[in-house]
């Protein structure tokens, strides 16, 4: 089947801009995460959505990353006034269960380059 | 809060030499281990898990895995490397209760796996 899908898979971009990310999770993942890739920095939590519950933004960096999860499936997650420090890959991940074994399934990433 | 260290950000192996890659992590409550590769590219894939049972677990590719609580350590480890192996690959952990934090994978920096003709 499909699996996790992300949009657009390259984002050049200019500082100061706005710039907006798209995953399409697995069809019947109820669990969805955002991640960032720095360079040498690993995997970076951001952001998670479950269900119907208020999301767990304690990972957004700063109050100008925002994200979105419409009719528990597709998300979006924007960013506002780009800085070269926000220059990463940005990963999407779903998962069916949220028990603790979290077997998480991640898309390919948007790489993001703000100039 | 858990957090994972692996040890050697780069590995240089020669093809069909066997590889360690090591992983530490430090937690407060117990945790289920995972390790997950990712091609150039590419997303992150998961390679094996560890749950509850048996420490030694096998995943895909060739590659295992063994839990040692004692010293707190899930090393990933394959007999023989084929060049396909260059990648990247992650250790995590997630806690092993349900409840508020549960869902996070925590991952380490990552190692980078070359295989060398």
């Amino acid at each position: 089947g499909a699996g996790v899908s992300q949009s657009p898979s390259n984002k050049v971009t200019e500082k100061g801009k706005d710039v907006e990310l798209r995953c399409d999770p697995i069809s019947g993942h109820t669990a969805l995460y955002w991640y960032r890739q720095s360079l040498g920095q690993g995997l970076e939590f951001l952001i998670y959505f479950q269900g119907n519950s208020a999301p767990d933004k304690s990972g957004l960096p700063s109050d100008r990353f925002s994200a979105e999860r419409t009719g528990g499936s597709v998300s979006t997650l924007t960013i506002q006034r780009t800085q070269q420090e926000d220059s990463a890959v940005y990963l999407c991940a779903s998962s069916l269960l949220t028990s603790g074994t979290n077997e998480q399934f991640f898309g390919p990433g948007t790489r993001l380059t703000v100039l | 809060a858990q957090s994972v260290t692996q040890l050697d950000s780069q590995v240089p192996v020669f093809e069909e030499a066997p590889v360690e890659l090591r992983c530490n992590y430090s937690s407060s409550v117990s945790v289920y281990l995972f390790w997950y590769v990712q091609y150039p590219n590419q997303g992150l894939q998961l390679l094996l898990k560890y749950l509850s049972g048996s420490t030694l677990v096998k995943g895909i590719n060739g590659f295992e895995a063994e839990f040692n609580k004692s010293q707190t350590s899930f090393h990933l480890r394959k007999p023989s490397v084929h060049i396909s192996d260059t990648a990247e690959y992650f250790c995590a952990v997630s806690a092993r209760y349900s409840g508020a934090g549960s869902y996070q994978l925590t991952f380490g920096k990552g190692t980078k796996l070359s295989v060398i003709p």
